[in-house]
């Protein structure tokens, strides 16, 4: 199965409002990085975490890594409707750096 | 710079046909990667590619499917024969770290339909 899983699957706000996803791995990681994919597009980098930071911020995301718990959150603020896309997070093994493994993603759809 | 560039964009071929995927990565990156992405599997890393050699192929679904990077600027994703379940969304994706993945770095994809 995938390393990492998105929570929730699909989610809908509106414009405005924050936006919330969580993502759960199983093995230790160097790193964990967030990608937007719009729809028949190919994925783009928003933001990498390293496995001893806790918090990064770029623009309106917001990144946490909590490496106890095996889990990351990707905050949106201030969500557009140009934020709609779907996100995934990707996991980057210790014991094999070269290797990307993503989860399922989070479809958001922001509604003006 | 362009950016990674796939082609083609959509590949419509029917089953049996050798299907071949192109992929020029950016000029300087040093990894590449193939991505298969459906709506049932998700995105998955079927090779990659470090300094021009292919690294780890785990992923590669079957001997019916190869890859090759003979260059530092182009590699090739070859099904041979094509199969209907071969049917999903291929990416290429480069890379300037190859150790410690840093950033990947996509094309648009190639849609691909195998009837």
């Amino acid at each position: 199965s995938q390393q990492g899983e998105e929570d929730p699957q699909a989610l809908s706000i509106q414009e405005g409002e924050n936006a919330t996803m969580n993502c759960s791995y199983k093995t230790s990681i160097n790193n964990l990085q967030w990608y937007r994919q719009n729809s028949g597009r190919g994925l783009v980098h928003l933001i990498l975490i390293r496995s001893n930071e806790r918090e990064k911020h770029s623009g309106r995301l917001r990144v946490t890594l909590d490496t106890s718990k095996k889990s990351s959150s990707l905050l949106i603020t201030a969500s557009r409707a140009a934020d709609t896309a779907s996100y995934f997070c990707a996991t980057v093994r210790a014991t094999n750096a070269g290797k990307s493994t993503f989860g399922d993603g989070t479809t958001l759809t922001v509604k003006p | 710079d362009a950016g990674v560039i796939q082609s083609p964009r959509h590949e419509v071929t029917e089953m049996g046909q050798e299907v071949t995927l192109r992929c020029k990565p950016i000029s300087g990156h040093n990894s590449l990667f193939w991505y298969r992405q459906t709506m049932m599997r998700g995105l998955e890393l079927l090779i990659y590619f470090n300094n021009n050699v292919p690294i780890d192929d785990s992923g590669m679904p079957e001997d019916r499917f190869s890859a090759k990077m003979p260059n530092a600027s182009f590699s090739t994703l070859k099904i041979q024969p094509s199969e209907p379940r071969d049917s999903a969304v291929y990416f290429c994706a480069s890379s300037t770290t190859g150790g410690t993945n840093e950033k990947l770095f996509f094309g648009s994809g190639t849609q691909l339909s195998v009837l």
